[in-house]
C-alpha cells in the first residue's frame, strides 16, 4: 500500500539553525511527492514538490530531492527563522492515484 | 480570488446532534475532498469526489456522508455526532489531469474546527 512516514516532533530550532525533517515512502509504482506546510490557524498550503526520481523541490529556502533508492523526500532548510514556525507535512500521490497520503506532521517552533 | 472556502470555522455538537459542513471552490476544479486532522494521526481522507456526480469513500468514512451539489460544492454531514469526531475538518480541491502539473496540487480551506461534546 501506500504510505508516508515522517520524523515526529516536535523540532525546536534557533534562528539561523540548519532544518531537516526527515520523510521515507512506500508506494507502487512512481508517485509524486509534497511537502505541505500549516501556519498556526490556517490550512495547509503546498510548499514544494517533486514528481520524478532525482528531481528537487524547492520554494523560500526550503528544499527536497526525490530520492527513489531511499525512497526519501527530506526536507531541508539552511537558516530557519522564527516565521518557519509551524506544522510540516510529507505527502505522496500514487500514480493515477485521485488521493493524497499525509505524514503525521511535524511541528517546527524557531525561537529568536 | 477566494480558492476553497468552509463554513463554519467552529461548531459546538451535542452527541446526536446533526450538521453539514460546506465547502465550495471558484477554481473550476474537478476533484473535491475531505479530510479530518487529529493530534498525531496526520490527515486522512474521509470521502472524495473525483468529478461532479461522483463520490467514493476514503480512510475513515463511517459517520459521515457527503454530496457533490455541483461543480463547485462538496458537502459533509454528520448525521448523529459523536465525541470522537471532535476534529478539524479541511476540505480540498484538485484540478483534473489534462491540466498539467496543476493536477498534483491540492488546494486547501482553512478548516472548520468541530467540538462534539
Amino acid at each position: 500500500g501506500n504510505s508516508v512516514t515522517q520524523m515526529e516532533g516536535p523540532v525546536t530550532l534557533s534562528e539561523e539553525a540548519f532544518l531537516t525533517i526527515n520523510c521515507t515512502y512506500t508506494a507502487t509504482g512512481y508517485p509524486s511527492l509534497f511537502w505541505y506546510v500549516q501556519y498556526p490557524g490556517e490550512g495547509l498550503q503546498l510548499l514544494l514538490k517533486a514528481t520524478k526520481a532525482d528531481d528537487k523541490g524547492s520554494n523560500k529556502g526550503f528544499e527536497a530531492t526525490y530520492r527513489k533508492e531511499t525512497t526519501s523526500f527530506h526536507l531541508e532548510k539552511g537558516s530557519v527563522q522564527v516565521s518557519d514556525s509551524a506544522v510540516y507535512f510529507c505527502a505522496l500521490r500514487a500514480s493515477g492515484a485521485n488521493n493524497l497520503f499525509f505524514g503525521t506532521g511535524t511541528r517546527l517552533t524557531v525561537i529568536p | 480570488n477566494a480558492g476553497v472556502t468552509q463554513t463554519p470555522k467552529f461548531q459546538v455538537l451535542k452527541t446526536g446532534q446533526s450538521m453539514t459542513l460546506q465547502c465550495a471552490q471558484d477554481m473550476n476544479h474537478n476533484s473535491m475532498y475531505w479530510y479530518r486532522q487529529d493530534p498525531g494521526m496526520g490527515l486522512r481522507l474521509i470521502y472524495y469526489s473525483a468529478s461532479e456526480g461522483t463520490t467514493d469513500k476514503g480512510e475513515v468514512p463511517n459517520g459521515y456522508n457527503v454530496s457533490r451539489l455541483n461543480k463547485r460544492e462538496f458537502s459533509l454531514r454528520l448525521e448523529s455526532a459523536a465525541p470522537s469526531q471532535t476534529s478539524v475538518y479541511f476540505c480540498a480541491s484538485r484540478a483534473a489531469e489534462f491540466e498539467g502539473s496543476g493536477a498534483n496540487v491540492l488546494t486547501f480551506g482553512a478548516g472548520s474546527r468541530l467540538t462534539v461534546l
